[in-house]
């Protein structure tokens, strides 16, 4: 069984849908990451929570240590934020889902 | 800072030649990471340093794959030699547990092994 799961593997969504991508971890960490990359290849950082709920514009983080579940919802959702997102739990290292690839239309 | 700078950003090279990928982690950060990406298996850890110290380098293939950070701002990942399954895009990427655990990336290096 993988370390970290994702779901959905795949979504495809309506411009200003609010979006859902789900983060379980089996592993004991010192935080969590959420991360984007997009079509250009780069990765960028989006999120880093240890616990509790940050938001940054139009999109929102939470996590669950007891349950050991992240999410990353995503508000208003729009064409530019077409992208992969992965999930990445900090043991002494990071480790990663497989990605979630969004497409807003 | 410019961020984490890796070099070069393409590579295409023949089966069986020598490959070093280079990277200069964000000054003051004492943790760099080795990552590959492909397709089939995603992102994967390689190997990573503390303080220019190899700690964990389990996810390095084999022993074509060699690392080295000779000082807190290089590291080289070297493949010798090249096989075409090697082809990815390896990733850079450095943090400092001294302050928020936030990792930042490079922006990779697409190598392309023919």
């Amino acid at each position: 069984k993988n370390e970290v799961e994702q779901s959905p593997q795949n979504l495809t969504a309506q411009e200003g849908e609010f979006i859902t991508i789900n983060c379980s971890y089996s592993v004991g960490i010192s935080a969590l990451h959420w991360l984007q990359q997009h079509p250009g290849g780069g990765i960028v950082s989006l999120f880093m929570l240890s616990s509790g709920k940050k938001k940054h514009g139009r999109l929102i983080a939470t996590i669950n240590i007891q349950e050991k579940h992240s999410s990353l919802h995503i508000t208003a959702s729009h064409p530019r934020d077409s992208a992969v997102y992965i999930c990445a739990p900090h043991t002494d290292k990071l480790i990663f889902g497989t990605g979630t690839r969004l497409q807003v239309f | 800072d410019a961020g984490v700078i890796q070099s070069p950003r393409h590579e295409v090279t023949e089966m069986g030649q020598e490959v070093t990928l280079r990277c200069k982690p964000i000054s003051g950060h004492d943790y760099l990471f080795w990552y590959r990406q492909t397709m089939m298996r995603g992102l994967e850890l390689l190997i990573y340093f503390n303080n220019n110290v190899p700690i964990d380098d389990s996810g390095m293939p084999e022993d074509r794959f060699s690392a080295k950070m000779p000082n807190a701002s290089f590291s080289t990942l070297k493949i010798q030699p090249s096989e075409p399954r090697d082809s990815a895009v390896y990733f850079c990427a450095s943090s400092s547990l001294r302050g928020p655990i936030e990792a930042f990336f490079g922006q990779g290096t697409r190598l392309t092994v023919v």
